[in-house]
């Protein structure tokens, strides 16, 4: 079963404009989240994470937002830039528990 | 190089043979994984190994899969008598701890075909 979900799988936005990802989980053990970004024939790589003890954390242009009670976190990438587009990954895990579950991803097209 | 190298980068096998992928993992990282991705999924876990512990192969999706880490460093995973269904890219990642609390170094991944 898909413990974490990404819908709205493709995502286009204008250059300088907000692009903003949506990944829910139904797993409530979750307590730690990752963003992870690929780019054709690459391998992930990681971009921003958060603790379920806090509620935002913000890396540059990146903020990732995390609603517990919603089980649902949110990636908002401001300004966005062409070299953003790529697939986003969203990313779960609890403690003790040494497996990241993925979603699906959210392909994002920023156009120049 | 200083990543997580993978090979072959991309393999084509007929139904019924054996396949092994290669991950030669960042120096010095004690953990390391194998994920797969089948087209329009997501990441799937298949296997963590950790230092000197037992691995955990609660990913493994049959017994055709196994995986080994020899010396703590270079791992080989292995899928005897491949099926069509086991076309995906297979990535490898290291981390120098236990996700969860560090992020974790992707390879470039493997690409299998199974005819």
């Amino acid at each position: 079963d898909q413990q974490v979900k990404q819908n709205s799988p493709s995502l286009s936005v204008q250059e300088g404009r907000i692009s903003i990802l949506n990944c829910d989980y139904t797993n409530s053990m979750f307590d730690y989240f990752l963003w992870y970004k690929k780019y054709p024939a690459e391998g992930p790589t990681f971009l921003i994470s958060i603790s379920s003890i806090k509620d935002k954390n913000e890396d540059g242009r990146f903020t990732v937002f995390l609603n517990k009670s919603a089980k649902h976190l949110s990636l908002h990438i401001v300004p966005s830039q062409p070299g953003d587009s790529a697939v986003y990954f969203c990313a779960a895990s609890e403690s003790g528990n040494n497996r990241l579950a993925f979603g699906k991803g959210n392909q994002v097209v920023v156009i120049p | 190089g200083a990543g997580v190298s993978q090979s072959p980068s991309n393999k084509v096998t007929e139904k019924g043979k054996d396949v092994e992928l290669r991950c030669d993992p960042i120096s010095g990282h004690t953990a390391l994984y194998w994920y797969r991705q089948s087209l329009g999924q997501g990441l799937e876990f298949l296997i963590y190994f950790q230092g000197n512990s037992a691995p955990d192969k609660s990913g493994l999706p049959s017994d055709r899969f196994s995986a080994e880490r020899t010396g703590g460093s270079v791992s080989t995973l292995t899928i005897q008598r491949t099926q069509q269904e086991d076309s995906a890219v297979y990535l490898c990642a290291s981390s120098s701890q236990g996700q969860g609390t560090g992020e974790l170094f992707f390879g470039e991944g493997s690409r299998l075909t199974v005819l």
